[in-house]
Order: C-alpha cells, then sequence, then structure tokens
C-alpha cells in the first residue's frame, strides 16, 4: 500500500528557530505539491515540483520559506527563521502527472507550532 | 478567475439522509473536480471525481452532480453514516494541467 510520508508529524518550536520538514513521495509519482492549511485560510499551495524541478511557488513567504527535492524520494519544506503566524498543518502530497488524469495522495501532514 | 467557492461552511445531517455540498467555479478552463474527504488528523483523500464531460458521476452512496452551464458542482451522500462525518474539500483543476484550486471545506456531522 503505496504512501506519501512526512516526517516530523508534530514539530513544537520557538520564533526564530529554523523547522525543517520532509516528505517521501510515492514511488514513481512525478509531482510534489506542499499545501499549509489553516482554519483560517483552509487549504493553501504552497509550491509544487514535476520532476524535481519547481514549477510553482508564488504561494510561499520567500524570505522566510524555501522548498526543494534533493532527490526523488525526497522532497523538503523549510522555514527560517520561524513566526508564530507560520503555525499551522503543512501536507505533502504527489502523484503521477502524465496527460489529463491524474490523482493527488496526501501526507498525514506535520503539525507545526511555533512559540 | 481561479477560486472555488464551496457551501455551506457546515452541516449536520440525521443518520439516513442525504448530504448535499456545493461548490462553484468562475474559470472555464478548469477541466478535473475531485473531492476530498478528510478525518481529523489525516491527510485529505480522494473521494470521487468528475470531468465537465459528463453530468454525473456515482460510487456507492456517493454522487458527484455537474452542471457545466451554470459552472457549478455538488457531492451528494446518500443514507448518510456517522463514519461520514469529516470535512470535505471539493476542489477543481487549473488550466496548467496539475494544480488544484480548493474550496473552503464543509464540516459535516451526521448524527446517528
Amino acid at each position: 500500500d503505496a504512501r506519501v510520508t512526512q516526517t516530523p508529524r508534530h514539530k513544537v518550536t520557538e520564533m526564530g528557530q529554523e523547522v525543517t520538514m520532509r516528505c517521501q513521495p510515492i514511488l514513481g509519482h512525478n509531482t510534489v505539491f506542499w499545501y499549509r492549511q489553516t482554519m483560517m485560510q483552509g487549504l493553501e499551495l504552497l509550491a509544487y515540483f514535476r520532476n524535481r524541478a519547481p514549477l510553482d511557488d508564488s504561494g510561499m513567504p520567500k524570505d522566510r520559506f524555501s522548498a526543494e527535492m534533493p532527490d526523488a524520494t525526497l522532497a523538503t519544506l523549510k522555514i527560517q527563521p520561524s513566526e508564530p503566524r507560520d503555525s499551522a498543518v503543512y501536507f505533502c502530497a504527489s502523484g503521477l502527472v502524465l496527460g489529463p488524469s491524474y490523482e493527488q495522495y496526501f501526507g498525514p501532514g506535520t503539525r507545526l507550532t511555533v512559540t | 478567475q481561479q477560486q472555488v467557492k464551496q457551501s455551506p461552511q457546515s452541516l449536520i445531517v440525521q443518520k439516513g439522509g442525504i448530504s448535499i455540498i456545493n461548490c462553484a467555479y468562475e474559470n472555464t478552463a478548469f477541466d478535473y473536480f475531485p473531492w476530498y474527504q478528510q478525518f481529523p488528523g489525516k491527510g485529505p483523500a480522494l473521494l470521487i471525481a468528475i470531468r465537465p464531460d459528463v453530468s454525473e458521476k456515482k460510487e456507492g452512496r456517493f454522487t458527484i452532480s455537474f452542471n457545466k452551464s451554470a459552472k457549478q458542482f455538488s457531492l451528494h451522500i446518500m443514507d448518510s453514516q456517522p463514519g461520514d462525518s469529516a470535512t470535505y474539500f471539493c476542489a477543481a483543476r487549473g488550466p496548467s494541467g496539475s494544480r488544484l484550486t480548493f474550496g473552503e471545506g464543509t464540516q459535516l456531522t451526521v448524527n446517528p
């Protein structure tokens, strides 16, 4: 049963600290998405990659957020420095985009609390 | 033009009843309309999806109705069960081909 995995599942940190979240997409998927979910904003797309290349990161605050795919099995989302307003659940999703048909599979999320 | 509007924000239904959640969009280039179900502490999971060339799709107790001219689509849950209590998100795939735009979500509660 192929799944997207995310680590850590929970993270509590102090304002100003660096936070790194990791995602292992489903093997063979060529597209990886990062979302942020809050009560106020719902599900927001932060960035996504196709074949490890960034396609769109317009949803991400550039001054403090960065997203990378060092290899096909790992995607990272980094916040430096973190702020209390970054507290949210961060989801990674992956999909195999070959044409008109594809699905996104979400991971379990990383719940981030910045104090 | 990229927005997807979802209503209601919350919905309470009795067991055995029909749950209906509605979504509306503006961008006529959207070509794929999925619904996701999310339980507390979990990531959203694909429930059912439809393309604009069909008006209805049914999978078990879940049905999507699609009205292309009105740019609206809805999720119907027949014989709603307490286990259906979750947050439901509609979404639409943008013209770029792979980005999904999500609605605001509907928190469904099915009372026993």
